[in-house]
């Protein structure tokens, strides 16, 4: 059963607007992690923010904050005030619990490319 | 900059061919990870080390094998290489034991291998 589900295979967002890049995941654990990374094209991949399963708080880092809602399984990634520099793929990602070895599990990806 | 090296960056082969992809972890990582990236499967896990000793192993195929050195760093034995191995292979570590969230794996550029 795929465990991490991005929707969104590509998005457009104008310069400096707000976007969010949807997120679901399923699991029986209670306790795991769930992280985004950028990949632009020249390939590499570009931690971006964590959330702990047990965090009370949104994790927000600088213009990146992860919108979890953990009732209805969704850790959504929304980048405020996009930039040029922000084109790129975006990958959800779950680590599962330590008897899998903290191993993620990666969504399929969300294209996005901010417009000038 | 992860802090994660890979060599090569690039490797070009034949089928039927023995490659050994390099990685060295941040400083202070005891957790290495491999991941292959290919078009049709995405990101998937292939396998772990921690402190020298496999943890856990993903879809990774018996011609693959790995190893972790006292040293930490980790190398991806790759044989009897197919056309469909070609792919981009990163390695990833985490586990900084001087750091406050150990959970967060910081990628390598990653090696891209094509099978000719």
């Amino acid at each position: 059963a795929q465990k991490i589900t991005q929707t969104q295979p590509g998005m457009f967002v104008q310069e400096k607007e707000a976007v969010t890049l949807d997120c679901t995941y399923d699991t029986s654990d209670q306790s795991y992690g769930l992280f985004w990374y950028k990949q632009p094209s020249s390939g590499e991949m570009i931690f971006l923010i964590y959330q702990g399963s047990y965090d009370e708080q949104n994790a927000t880092e600088g213009r990146y904050s992860l919108n979890f809602q953990k009732a209805r399984k969704s850790a959504n990634l929304v980048i405020s005030a996009s930039q040029l520099g922000d084109s790129a793929m975006y990958f959800c990602a779950m680590r599962e619990g330590v008897e899998y070895g903290n191993k993620l599990v990666f969504g399929a990806g969300t294209i996005l490319r901010v417009k000038s | 900059d992860s802090g994660v090296t890979q060599t090569p960056k690039h490797l070009i082969t034949a089928t039927g061919q023995r490659v050994t992809l390099r990685c060295s972890p941040r400083s202070g990582d005891l957790s290495v990870y491999w991941y292959q990236q290919s078009l049709d499967q995405g990101l998937q896990f292939l396998i772990q080390y921690y402190n020298g000793e496999e943890r856990a192993k993903g879809n990774i195929l018996e011609r693959f094998s790995a190893q972790q050195f006292p040293d930490l760093h980790s190398e991806l034995n790759l044989s009897s290489l197919e056309l469909g191995d070609s792919a981009l292979y990163f390695c990833a570590s985490s586990g900084n034991v001087w750091a406050g969230n150990t959970d967060t794996q910081y990628f390598g550029p990653g090696t891209r291998l094509t099978v000719l």
